[in-house]
């Protein structure tokens, strides 16, 4: 297990149709964060998993995302009639945490860049 | 709220001058971790150091070195001898307490030769 990986890397869709992402963390991290970057931004916070439990998702951006982490591995991120809005990369990251501070570094996957035409 | 600026939106520098990129932090915890990270043109951000809020020494790893001090609430980073490699995207960002880790707008430093 060498990184994050994330599917598709590119996702290029319609407005109006649903689109799903996928999420590999690092097999011993118990956290996972979604975030969405946007051209010229910072990465902005989503959502995040601690192992199953969606701990924290009133930053998603509409109630059109949602995400799950059904067995506490991978996760999926869905954005359900995607806008021309919706445009941007989606990233994905995990880290091995304990407590209520996240000390460790977050591990970067390379993201999903999607686009909505 | 947490919040992390960084004011310097792009810098320009020649290949060997040293840069120093600005980040300033917001935050209500007493307890808190400050990152910097690289994002590359290849797009993948890069882990460069974690600092938390009771260590204020500054460190230094080969050609990076960072200052943080708590009294103006800024963790700046510094290049010495610029190299093209170091073109890229810097983001500082801010981890406290309910997990969130907020990143600042990014800084895009791009290094001629």
């Amino acid at each position: 297990d060498t990184g994050v990986s994330q599917n598709p890397r590119h996702k290029i869709t319609k407005r109006g149709q649903n689109v799903t992402f996928r999420c590999d963390p690092i097999s011993e991290h118990n956290r996972l964060y979604w975030y969405r970057q946007t051209l010229g931004q910072g990465p902005e916070f989503l959502t995040y998993f601690q192992n199953e439990a969606q701990l924290e998702k009133s930053r998603l951006l509409s109630d059109r995302f949602s995400a799950e982490r059904p067995k506490g591995s991978f996760s999926t991120l869905e954005i359900q009639r995607t806008e021309q809005g919706d445009s941007a990369m989606y990233l994905c990251a995990s880290i091995y945490s304990w407590g209520d501070t996240s000390y460790n570094e977050q591990f970067f996957g390379p993201g999903t860049r999607l686009t909505v035409l | 709220a947490q919040k992390v600026t960084q004011a310097q939106t792009e810098i320009s520098v020649v290949e060997k001058e040293d840069v120093t990129l600005d980040c300033v932090y917001e935050t209500r915890d007493t307890t808190y971790y400050l990152f910097w990270y690289k994002q590359p043109p290849s797009g993948e951000l890069v882990f460069l150091i974690r600092r938390n809020s009771f260590d204020e020494q500054n460190e230094i790893s080969g050609r990076y070195s960072w200052n943080f001090q708590k009294s103006t609430s800024s963790f700046n980073f510094t290049i010495t001898a610029s190299q093209v490699v170091d073109s890229a995207v810097y983001f500082c960002a801010l981890s406290g307490y309910g997990q969130n880790f907020v990143f600042g707008p990014g800084t895009r430093l791009s290094v001629l030769p």
